[in-house]
């Protein structure tokens, strides 16, 4: 069965700072990883998805790598702002269900 | 651009009783997948269909049971409610799984069951 982590649980970061969210999997035939922001009790925006082929993707402030063969993706947020704020989750696609990882709270503080 | 609606958006049941759910999902997709999220949790995977058809099944009690239409909206009757049913539930919907790549999965809003 498919097992993703997320590093770390939570993360607090001053306005105006890159950092990294990290997600890894177990099992690497996976067919893409798709990473989703979720604002409390709401529902799932996808940010990004990465195909198996595919190293990276990027949209706007946000970049997600993939390593396979490693099992690690990683999102890359440039330029932090408060309104990123959120839980971010990271799902494998090994096949029809997507595998999520427990998520990163974020809070970025004016 | 169209998104994926389900409803309700709320729903209060007593325990024992019956709930359905529904999801319609955007023009042109012919997959639907249903995931549970309980608080604090993250979203698992129930069911999915594809043109239908059962494509695969995750953790979903015997309780519960769904299906897929010819119009593809979806729905998902849960039956014999127990307190621990109370979740968030989505709905997503995609382009078919075809020649082994997978397309971006869309959630909708969710549903929230809270069972008394």
């Amino acid at each position: 069965k498919q097992e993703v982590t997320q590093i770390p649980a939570a993360l607090s970061v001053p306005e105006g700072e890159n950092l990294v969210l990290n997600c890894s999997f177990t099992d690497s035939a996976i067919y893409n990883l798709q990473w989703f922001r979720q604002d409390p009790g709401k529902g799932l925006t996808s940010l990004l998805l990465i195909q198996s082929s595919q190293r990276e993707q990027t949209s706007g402030r946000l970049n997600a790598s993939l390593d396979k063969s490693s099992g690690r993706s990683t999102l890359y947020i440039a330029a932090s702002q408060p309104g990123d704020s959120a839980t971010y989750l990271c799902a494998a696609n090994s096949g029809y269900a997507l595998n999520f990882g427990k998520g990163t709270s974020l809070l970025v503080t004016p | 651009a169209a998104g994926v609606i389900q409803s309700p958006r709320h729903l209060i049941k007593e325990k024992r009783e019956t709930a359905t759910l529904k999801c319609y999902p955007i023009p042109r997709h012919d997959t639907v997948y249903w995931y549970q999220q309980g608080p604090g949790q993250d979203p698992q995977f129930l069911i999915s269909f594809y043109e239908k058809m059962q494509s695969d099944k995750g953790s979903i009690p015997d309780r519960f049971s769904a299906q897929q239409f010819s119009d593809y909206h979806s729905e998902l009757n849960m039956s014999s409610l127990e307190l621990g049913d109370s979740a968030l539930y989505f709905c997503a919907s995609s382009l078919s799984f075809f020649g082994g790549a997978a397309d971006t999965q869309y959630f909708g809003p969710g549903t929230r069951l809270t069972v008394l």
